[in-house]
C-alpha cells in the first residue's frame, strides 16, 4: 500500500491564482480531512469528509474548497491564493471515528 | 471541543524515561485520546490512544486517570531518533473531523 499520498510536493504560486492540491489514499478510508500548519504551529483543521460525497467545515475553511466523488480522491482547491495561505498542507485519512488517522508527506506551499 | 494543553518543550538524555502530560479538562464521554509523533518535514505520525487506565503498545505507554481530564504519554528508554514534536488530542468518537492539535511537545534528546 502507498498510504496516503499528496501531489506536488511543493508549489509556489502568485497571489490571485488558483490551485489543487491532490490527496489520494489506498486504504478505502471512508475519513479524509486537510490540514494547514503554519511554521512553529500545530495543525489546524481546513475541511474533512467522512464518506464520498460528504464533506463540512473544519476549523479554518476561507478561501478552500473540497470535493469527494471517490472513496481515495480528496482534493482541496485554493480559490484565490493570498499570502497568508502559505504553509505545509497536510491530508489525512482514517478508517475509524475515533481519530486514528494516516498522514500524507505533505504539500510545501508559498504565495508571493 | 475539548482544548488540551501541553508543555512547550521537555529535555531529556538518552536512556531515560520521558512523560508528557495532556490537559484536557473539558473532554466529553464519547472522546478518546491519540497522540502524534511529528518530526520536522514530515506528517504526524500516530503513536497510542486510548479511552481509559492504561495502554501500552511497542513504543509508548499511555496513563489516563479515572476522570480522565488528563493522559500521560510514557516514552520508555529515549533514543536520540525520538527527538520530534508530540500531539496530544482528544477527538469525538461521536461526531468525526471535530479534532484540534494543540501546540505540541517538542522533545529533545541529548547524548
Amino acid at each position: 500500500n502507498a498510504g496516503v499520498t499528496q501531489t506536488p510536493k511543493f508549489q509556489v504560486l502568485k497571489t490571485g491564482q488558483s490551485m489543487t492540491l491532490q490527496c489520494a489514499q489506498d486504504m478505502n478510508h471512508e475519513y479524509m480531512s486537510w490540514y494547514r500548519q503554519d511554521p512553529g504551529m500545530g495543525l489546524r483543521l481546513i475541511h474533512y469528509s467522512v464518506g464520498a460525497g460528504i464533506t463540512d467545515q473544519g476549523e479554518v475553511p476561507n478561501g478552500y474548497n473540497v470535493s469527494r466523488s471517490t472513496t481515495e480522491d480528496f482534493p482541496l482547491r485554493l480559490l484565490s491564493a493570498a499570502p497568508s495561505q502559505t504553509s505545509v498542507y497536510f491530508c489525512a485519512s482514517s478508517y475509524s471515528r475515533r481519530g486514528e488517522q494516516y498522514f500524507g508527506p505533505g504539500t510545501r506551499l508559498t504565495v508571493t | 471541543l475539548a482544548k488540551t494543553t501541553q508543555p512547550i518543550s521537555m529535555d531529556s538524555y538518552e536512556g531515560q524515561e520521558v512523560n508528557i502530560t495532556c490537559s484536557h479538562n473539558n473532554i466529553a464521554t464519547n472522546d478518546y485520546i491519540t497522540w502524534y509523533q511529528q518530526f520536522p518535514s514530515q506528517g504526524p505520525r500516530f503513536i497510542i490512544q486510548g479511552y481509559k487506565t492504561k495502554v501500552t503498545n511497542e513504543v509508548a505507554s499511555l496513563f489516563i486517570p479515572a476522570d480522565r481530564k488528563s493522559s500521560t504519554l510514557s516514552l520508555p528508554r529515549v533514543s536520540l531518533s525520538d527527538t520530534a514534536v508530540y500531539y496530544c488530542l482528544v477527538g469525538d468518537g461521536g461526531s468525526w473531523g471535530k479534532f484540534q492539535f494543540g501546540a505540541g511537545t517538542q522533545v529533545v534528546v541529548t547524548p
